[in-house]
């Protein structure tokens, strides 16, 4: 079974809908991210939780939500969908480890078109 | 915002051949990383190399980093067709508060 899952792995939607996407892992990591990816852009950060306590904005965050409901599971929402919201959704987890190692475990992604 | 940046963009090769990738950065960091991403996928951890270290192998992998320069090279000798993907670097500054900053990455597409 896979360490980092997403659901769901492809959605659409419509304008002003809301939507989640979930994220789960089994890792027992603390850290756990949210990135979306537009062609040519790379990884952009949207939020990052390092406990369940712990929530902070990355670099895109508007138009976005996040709830770390437990360790395991970090939910992405989208509260009302745009169009240039379409991307592919990526979570990730990791620990940090001694000397300041961490490394990301990724999900298989979420595929979201808003039309 | 991004801290590394690959360089090329994109690159096509033939199998056997190598093919190295850079990454450059703006700041300090503690350690580097790279990622593979098949298409559409998420992405895959390869190597990390550490602030200290200039050179690092793994199997087919080679990561050298140069602090002075802030830079940073993979290279993939005797690629093959599965190697197409792309590549991307990560970096990572000392200290719990940090956390990994993803550059663009580079498309690598290796002919059969």
């Amino acid at each position: 079974d896979a360490d980092v899952t997403q659901t769901p792995r492809n959605r659409i939607t419509k304008t002003g809908k809301r939507i989640m996407l979930e994220c789960s892992q089994t890792k027992g990591h603390d850290r756990m991210y949210w990135y979306r990816q537009d062609p040519g852009l790379g990884l952009r950060l949207i939020y990052y939780s390092f406990d369940v306590k712990d929530i902070n904005k990355g670099e895109i965050s508007d138009g976005y939500s996040v709830s770390r409901q437990a360790q395991a599971k970090f939910s992405l929402s989208l509260e009302s969908a745009i169009p240039n919201q379409t991307a592919l959704y990526f979570c990730a987890t990791s620990d940090l480890q001694t000397g300041g190692i961490e490394t990301q475990y990724f999900g298989p992604g979420t595929r979201l078109l808003v039309l | 915002s991004q801290q590394g940046e690959e360089d090329p963009q994109a690159l096509s090769i033939q199998e056997g051949e190598n093919a190295t990738m850079n990454c450059s950065y703006k700041t300090s960091i503690n350690n580097l990383q790279w990622y593979r991403q098949n298409s559409g996928r998420g992405l895959v951890h390869l190597i990390l190399i550490r602030s200290n270290e200039r050179e690092k192998h793994s199997g087919r992998l080679r990561v050298t980093l140069d602090t002075s320069k802030k830079s940073s090279s993979l290279l993939i000798t005797a690629s093959r067709a599965a190697d197409t993907a792309s590549y991307f670097c990560a970096t990572k500054g000392a200290g719990g508060s940090y956390i990994p900053t993803f550059g663009r990455g580079t498309s690598l597409i290796v002919h059969p």
